[in-house]
């Protein structure tokens, strides 16, 4: 079975730093592109960049652009999100998902998707 | 950047009801589009990819069509099961984009 798996909820303070994970069972996590997606509360899905662990090929959404990191390990299978200084306006459950096939392009759409990881920053 | 609008926001149908979702791209996306289902709680499901290839296992009641920059969803035969948010997502370039969202409820 395809399976993302991310890391629990956190609860953090403004100006913490913080990393997520998202590890991927089932598949040859090195061949897939993995997204991640950010929704406020009750607000809808914010696209915010993409990596294919196999090379470390990652494009940014500009309005992520050098606020998150996002990096891989893929010798284990887990792809991170990470963030220096949180503000409270980072408070939203992040998502990774997974592209559905193996092609150089992902135009195919995100297939699997995480549990999502619910991330408050309050004071 | 590539700005997605949908339509309508939100819709209120009953059982039984063909509903139809529109999404519109800023710029030509070609067939690079997918559609998505988001029930509270949950995270988003895949249900057409490439505007109008149906995800395995995705019921035939759901259809995507259109290319360009206009694309419609539809649902033939709402059931229970498909009240929740349906979002698009163009996948033909950098920065990916999704639409706002269309809240499908009980009439």
């Amino acid at each position: 079975e395809v399976l993302l798996e991310q890391s629990g909820g956190e609860v953090k303070k403004p100006g913490e730093s913080l990393r997520i994970s998202c590890k991927g069972s089932g598949f040859i996590f090195s061949n897939y592109w993995i997204a991640w997606v950010r929704q406020m509360p009750g607000k809808g899905l914010e696209w915010m960049g993409i990596m294919f662990p196999g090379d470390s090929e990652t494009t940014y959404s500009p309005s992520f652009q050098g606020q998150v990191t996002m990096s891989a390990d893929k010798s284990i299978s887990t792809a991170y999100l990470q963030w220096s200084s949180l503000q409270a306006s980072d408070t939203a459950i992040y998502y990774c998902a997974r592209h559905r096939g193996t092609a150089a392009t992902p135009r195919w759409g995100f297939d699997t998707w995480g549990q999502g990881t619910l991330l408050t920053v309050s004071s | 950047d590539i700005q997605m609008t949908q339509s309508p926001s939100s819709v209120s149908a009953s059982v039984g009801d063909r509903v139809t979702i529109t999404c519109r791209a800023s710029q030509h996306v070609s067939a690079w589009l997918a559609w998505y289902q988001q029930k509270p709680g949950k995270a988003p499901n895949l249900l057409i990819y490439a505007a109008s290839s149906l995800h395995t296992g995705v019921p035939s009641r759901f259809s995507g069509s259109g290319s360009g920059t206009e694309f419609t969803l539809t649902i033939d035969s709402l059931q229970p099961e498909d009240f929740a948010t349906y979002y698009c997502q163009q996948a033909n370039s950098f920065p990916f984009s999704f639409g706002p969202g269309t809240k499908v409820d009980i009439k």
